[in-house]
């Protein structure tokens, strides 16, 4: 079973672009999230998407945005970058219905120079 | 105050011992707790999971939850060098992907 993709592996950007971030989860999964990691915040929640659906929102600016595609892909999107924006973004997929385990891609790792 | 807590560490033991990694956290609404592991340049791995207080064990790794406590604690048996990484601890209080997670403990096994 193919795991969580996410792409591309690396970007760097400069101050004021806009990115755009993809996540494929596994076969069947529903639910995709997205999460920014830095050293000194760790792990922090940005959005859920569910079967289409932005189910919870983290506290992020306006500028962090995402949407999910009838297959279950997702993208996510941070527009007008800042340097404060370079981090690991990871992609947690679960197939959506009740409590289960959430499953990581290898993230995609910003740089805003 | 953040909402869960964790030592990062660095902690560094030798081959084969007991490893304790703990974490705390505030909001009592918590019912969800995983621990995860990350290896350096790679994704969260998911170790266990456990629903509300208890122990869960699997093979050489044993998670506890005490509520009452506010605190969760994973037990690495017989550690090996494999085994060297960050570990996260995380929580949720419903069901979904929605998880707070500790900063990470950087563990070294030294063989």
């Amino acid at each position: 079973k193919a795991g969580v993709t996410q792409t591309p592996r690396y970007l760097i950007k400069t101050r004021g672009q806009q990115v755009t971030l993809s996540c494929s989860p596994i076969s069947g999964h529903r639910s995709v999230s997205w999460y920014q990691q830095t050293p000194g915040q760790g792990l922090q929640f940005l959005f859920e998407y569910f079967s289409e659906t932005q189910r919870n929102k983290g506290n992020f600016p306006g500028r962090f945005s995402g949407r999910q595609f009838s297959n279950s892909r997702s993208e996510m999107n941070v527009s007008t970058l800042e340097l404060g924006d370079s981090a690991l973004y990871l992609c947690a997929s679960s197939p959506g219905q009740g409590f289960t385990e959430a499953f990581f891609g290898q993230g995609t790792r910003l740089t805003v120079v | 105050q953040k909402e869960v807590e964790q030592d990062p560490g660095p902690l560094s033991v030798p081959e084969g011992a007991i490893v304790s990694l703990n974490c705390t956290y505030s909001n009592s609404a918590f019912q969800y707790f995983m621990w995860y592991r990350q290896y350096s340049r790679k994704g969260p791995e998911l170790l266990m999971y456990t629903y509300s207080s208890g122990n869960k064990e699997d093979g050489r790794f044993t998670a506890q939850v005490d509520k009452s406590s506010k605190y969760i604690s994973l037990f690495i048996r017989d550690s090996q060098p494999s085994d060297s990484a960050t570990y996260l601890c995380a929580m949720s209080v419903v069901p979904g992907n929605q998880f707070y997670f500790g900063t990470g403990t950087s563990l070294t096994v030294i063989p």
